[in-house]
């Protein structure tokens, strides 16, 4: 079976400050990693994914994520937040790009003034 | 680029009343669907796959004749929630494989469902 978790339910952060959210994942065959962002009453972003080739993957606005499979990892990044990141984050794993994602309960990202 | 419309994004209706929500795939075919329900504050959780031509597979836990799903098409599902109460209200979510590397799936846009 797989699962995701992301321990961190709320992250507030201050403007123009670094922030990571944590993910971690569980499976006993490969993974496809992936973190969406979704904005109040909106569907879901692709913010990145990790697929193959190097464990350290950049996405959209600014946002990177590295995959570290010996510690079964997916952490996100971003080196310095904006008040329009305030948003809800998911990591999500996918065993198969044609099957059903399982996704982490999300991370409430607020960025403070 | 492959796109996943779904459509309605809001619906509010009384208590007993059938709500259908398309999800479609567009410039691409789909022949799996998946959908998703997330309740406020929560994460996303997997319904059913919907397959085209055949029935769909539910998730445990899902009542199959309060959510029904038909894929009728290559392009297009719809789900239906039957006889509709509050404890229904949610934001529904549909995906399909796109087959493309760099998005491999899309996720439409979520359906807000209010029941009074």
């Amino acid at each position: 079976a797989q699962s995701v978790t992301q321990l961190d339910s709320q992250v507030p952060v201050f403007e123009e400050a670094p922030v990571e959210l944590r993910c971690n994942y569980s499976s006993s065959v490969s993974v496809y990693l992936f973190w969406y962002v979704q904005y109040p009453n909106q569907g879901l972003q692709l913010l990145l994914k990790y697929l193959s080739g190097s464990t350290l993957v950049k996405g959209i606005n600014g946002f990177e994520a590295e995959f570290n499979k010996s510690q079964t990892s997916f952490h996100l990044r971003k080196p310095s937040v904006h008040i329009s990141d305030t948003a809800e984050y998911f990591c999500a794993l996918t065993i198969n790009t044609g099957n059903q994602f399982y996704f982490g309960t999300g991370t409430s990202l607020t960025v403070i003034p | 680029g492959a796109v996943v419309s779904q459509h309605p994004s809001w619906v509010i209706c009384k208590s007993g009343t059938s709500v259908k929500i398309e999800c479609r795939s567009l410039d691409f075919q789909a022949t799996t669907m998946f959908w998703y329900r997330q309740f406020p504050k929560q994460s996303l959780m997997l319904m059913a796959t919907s397959n085209e031509g055949s029935k769909a597979t539910y998730e445990q836990g899902v009542e199959k004749d309060k959510f029904l799903i038909n894929h009728a098409s290559l392009t297009l599902s719809t789900l239906t929630v039957t006889s509709a109460h509050p404890e229904d209200s949610s934001f529904y979510i549909c995906s399909a494989p796109t087959g493309l590397s760099n998005q491999p799936q899309h996720f439409g846009d979520g359906t807000r469902l209010s029941i009074l």
